[in-house]
């Protein structure tokens, strides 16, 4: 059966700290990885990662993928109170437009 | 580009009675995907449209079903409401289905069933 568990379910930080999140999945026919933060309705994208060890980056984001491994961890660094959301990973699989997603790690900014 | 439009924002039916959900994709995308988000299940995918055809379904009941029009817009429709229906029902569109393409959400419509 083709999963996607994420770690942790939840997490309390400071504004400044780092914080990894992490992603590991076991699905049949991989196609690439995608985060998404979603804070009230809509997920929004952030990152599509397709092949191993490529760091992806957008500002205090980043993100890098471990096909060997089947995991995934996507860093914050210097958080802020805005970066407070539900983290979303989702799999692509070469089934047309099919992804499964994780369950979330919803995290906490306090300043 | 004007992004994922999804009407109602909000609904609220009794068991039994039956919902239909909207969604414009946004211009130019040409797949458009449905998920249910509840907070025990996450994300569970319900099914993609292309080009007006099904091509994905998820496991769900026969309740629940779709369809896409000539202009990509896609409806939802549950019959035969149950409680358990009640959720956050987003829908995702990309812009072709190809690879290296990601979803792109609405804001959601919430159902409570009532």
């Amino acid at each position: 059966e083709d999963k996607v568990v994420q770690s942790p379910l939840s997490l309390v930080v400071h504004e400044g700290d780092t914080v990894t999140l992490n992603c590991s999945y076991e699905v049949t026919n991989f196609r690439s990885l995608l985060w998404y933060k979603q804070e009230k309705k809509a997920p929004t994208f952030l990152f599509m990662l397709t092949s191993s060890g490529i760091e992806k980056k957008s500002g205090r984001l980043s993100s890098i993928l471990d096909k060997k491994e089947l995991f995934s961890i996507l860093n914050i660094t210097a958080t802020q109170t805005g970066d407070s959301a539900v983290y979303l990973c989702a799999v692509a699989i070469y089934n047309f437009n099919k992804f499964y997603f994780g369950s979330g790690t919803k995290l906490n900014v306090k300043p | 580009k004007a992004g994922v439009t999804q009407t109602p924002r909000y609904l609220i039916k009794t068991r039994g009675q039956q919902v239909t959900l909207s969604c414009s994709p946004i211009s130019g995308h040409r797949s458009v995907s449905w998920y249910q988000q509840t907070p025990g299940q996450g994300l569970q995918f319900l099914f993609e449209y292309f080009s007006e055809t099904q091509r994905n379904k998820g496991n769900f009941p026969g309740r629940f079903s779709g369809r896409q029009f000539s202009n990509s817009r896609s409806e939802m429709n549950v019959s035969t409401l149950e409680l358990g229906d009640s959720a956050l029902y987003l829908c995702a569109s990309s812009s072709q289905g190809s690879e290296n393409s990601p979803l792109h959400f609405g804001n959601g419509t919430r159902l409570t069933v009532t």
